[in-house]
């Protein structure tokens, strides 16, 4: 079965420095079923990257995605205020199945 | 615009049931896989279930077949989802959302409704 492990879990920055997060799966699995969500307290998750490294409609160019086989990421290049959320990576299976990391979580240093 | 609303949620005692609803509009529902995902309080996101988008096949998490069921009218442009023997686990906001063949991904999310199963 098809884990997603992200990485930190918590990542504290300042705003207008960079932040990287982790997403490793279990197994290799194809980069076209590799997306992210950001969710912010009290709202619902927003699509934010899907195939990878492809910015859903309305996503600042700030945002990027890359990473194929087990090891994938998100890159936030210059932290804005509304930026401080958390984030998901989430894939398609065999089964099928979907599944979703356990979220990493952007707060302000 | 393009919108779901869930509704149906609310305070249930285990070994219940509860049947949520998701009222799609602003988009070809009938063309759609939808799916329900899950969020326990202060948790991550788990998938839950989802229908093809003729209703043709179906799927569930491990933790809720047999348990739970999909259904959905496309006349109706609305999305069902029938849960029984409910467990305390089962404590969270159902969200339903849509599943985008062409990017492999949920683009458009409820708002969800929240569900309470305690005694």
């Amino acid at each position: 079965e098809m884990v997603l492990s992200q990485s930190p879990g918590t990542l504290s920055l300042s705003p207008g420095e960079r932040a990287t997060l982790s997403c490793r799966a279990s197994q290799s699995l194809s980069s076209s079923y590799l997306a992210w969500y950001q969710q912010k307290p009290g709202q619902t998750p927003r699509l934010l990257i899907y195939g990878a490294s492809s910015r859903a409609t309305g996503i600042p160019d700030r945002f990027s995605g890359s990473g194929s086989g087990t090891d994938f990421s998100l890159t936030i290049s210059r932290l804005e205020p509304e930026d401080f959320a958390i984030y998901y990576c989430q894939q398609y299976g065999r089964s099928p199945k979907w599944t979703f990391g356990q979220g990493t979580k952007v707060e302000i240093k | 615009q393009v919108q779901l609303v869930e509704s149906g949620g609310g305070v249930v005692q285990p070994g219940r049931s509860l049947r949520l609803s998701c009222a799609a509009s602003g988009f070809t529902f009938s063309s759609y896989a939808m799916h329900w995902v899950r969020q326990a309080p202060g948790k991550g996101l788990e998938w839950v279930t989802v229908m093809a988008y003729d209703g043709s096949s179906k799927y569930y998490a491990d933790s809720v077949k047999g348990r739970f069921t999909i259904s959905r009218d496309n006349s109706k442009n609305t999305l069902f989802l029938q849960m029984n023997s409910l467990r305390a686990e089962d404590t969270a906001v159902y969200y339903c959302a849509k599943y985008d063949l062409s990017l492999l991904a949920f683009d458009i999310w409820g708002q969800g409704t929240l569900v309470t199963v305690s005694s």
